[in-house]
């Protein structure tokens, strides 16, 4: 089944180490976002790619980085976690956003991020 | 970017049980969107809306845009267990989601 993959889901890292969450997706998608969602709190998107495009949000901070290698895969890289950033990373997908029935967003499972 | 704000933040809702849930916003929104994502889970879409007034429906979930196209309502009836889970409103604005803070939706058997 197409889908989008997160890996790992858990992960533990130490304060400062960095740390890199993958996403792949098999749906052959244009866009690939980030988000960030503490607990009870609504997803808050972090930056998103269309095709190779990167686009980062305002608030996003610069601890957090990106790489789309290819259409396939993202890659969110923390350079210096710190305990604020311990929080679920999701990854979704979208076919694309200009045509009107390409909008919906097919999120991954999502990778909890430890930081201790 | 357009921003809505969502009602109420918990609910409780004994089986069987109809309930509702609002997103509302100071500002005409272009599009809002449904998710649903359940403990532990990723949000999951349910659907989009886009023309004043429109409702859509899916089995007991009703959907609605307000004719001014500031506000959304869920409407699910004879809620069921399996109901269980935060339900996210959100804008789309060019592929950008701007999510409401959602409901979180509890219930009792």
């Amino acid at each position: 089944d197409a889908m989008v993959i997160q890996n790992p889901r858990y992960q533990v890292t130490q304060f400062g180490k960095p740390v890199t969450l993958s996403c792949s997706q098999t749906l052959n998608h244009n866009v690939m976002y980030w988000y960030q969602q503490k607990s009870s709190q609504a997803p808050k998107l972090l930056f998103h790619y269309y095709d190779k495009d990167f686009n980062n949000e305002a608030d996003t901070p610069d601890n957090f980085q990106s790489r789309r290698p290819n259409t396939s895969f993202c890659f969110l890289d923390i350079r210096s976690p710190g305990l604020g950033d311990a929080a679920m990373y999701l990854c979704a997908t979208s076919r694309d956003f200009s045509a009107p029935l390409d909008y919906e967003q097919y999120f991954g499972p999502g990778t909890r991020l430890t930081v201790t | 970017g357009q921003q809505v704000m969502q009602i109420p933040q918990y609910q409780h809702v004994q089986e069987g049980e109809d309930f509702t849930t609002y997103c509302n916003s100071s500002t005409t929104l272009s599009n809002i969107q449904w998710y649903k994502q359940r403990p532990g889970g990723h949000p999951v879409f349910l659907i989009q809306l886009v023309k004043s007034g429109e409702v859509k429906k899916q089995k007991r979930l009703t959907f609605q845009f307000g004719e001014a196209k500031k506000n959304s309502s869920l409407h699910i009836t004879a809620t069921q267990t399996t109901d269980v889970g935060t339900y996210f409103c959100a804008v789309d604005s060019w592929g950008k989601l701007q999510f409401g803070a959602g409901t979180q939706v509890v219930v009792t058997p």
